[in-house]
């Protein structure tokens, strides 16, 4: 079982609508938990970080976790073409450290 | 301020040989993190550094190795390079080491190409 699991995609949604992105993780004793986003030839981008139960929004991007189901997600509000992206889930295990495990990556398309 | 600088952009090796990648941090961040991305493997940890001192490794062979400086800018070295090298090699800086809450800036990477 991988430690970070991602829907690898495509997820086509149309332009203005919710885009919903969820990743599950196998370490129940994870810590933190983030969101970054990565255009083609890119490096990734931070995006949104949680690290206790419930909702987190930042602008149009709200992350959700539920630790007891070892589930974050992320959703899009109104989105836009210059969403299409790749967005990764990462997830800091319970050793110490800055070590980021990383889910494979879903691929979003907005279609205009 | 400044981001995650790293260098080379692009690198074209061959088999066998030698490489050094390196990386500036942002300016006040202490803590450095090596990662490894292919289409195959995603994203993968290689190792961590603060105050000169690796912190953290993951499960890379030994010809992948690394050092940091200093003034924290760190170098990344792969020994007898092999096909599945070629790679995206990331550098990501934060401000501390250790804390779980700490978040990661990543550099635009060098790109590695083992022919």
């Amino acid at each position: 079982q991988k430690e970070v699991e991602q829907n690898s995609g495509p997820l086509s949604v149309p332009e203005g609508a919710i885009a919903s992105l969820n990743c599950t993780y196998s370490d129940r004793g994870s810590q933190s938990f983030f969101w970054y986003r990565q255009y083609s030839g890119k490096s990734p981008e931070l995006i949104m970080s949680i690290y206790s139960n419930g909702d987190k929004e930042d602008g149009r991007f709200t992350a959700q976790l539920n630790k007891a189901s070892q589930y974050v997600s992320l959703l899009i509000r109104d989105s836009q073409p210059s969403d299409s992206a790749t967005y990764l889930c990462a997830v800091t295990p319970r050793e110490y450290g800055n070590k980021l495990v990383f889910g494979a990556g879903t691929i979003l398309r907005v279609k205009s | 301020k400044a981001g995650v600088t790293q260098t080379p952009r692009y690198l074209i090796k061959t088999r066998g040989q030698q490489v050094t990648l390196s990386c500036s941090p942002i300016s006040g961040h202490r803590s450095v993190s090596w990662y490894q991305q292919t289409p195959g493997q995603g994203l993968q940890f290689l190792f961590e550094y603060f105050s000169e001192t690796q912190r953290n490794k993951g499960n890379f062979p030994g010809r992948f190795s690394g050092r940091q400086f200093s003034n924290s800018r760190s170098e990344m070295n792969v020994s007898t390079l092999e096909l599945g090298d070629s790679a995206l090699y990331l550098c990501a800086s934060s401000l501390v080491q250790g804390s779980t809450n700490e978040k990661l800036f990543f550099g635009s990477g060098t790109q590695l190409s083992v022919l």
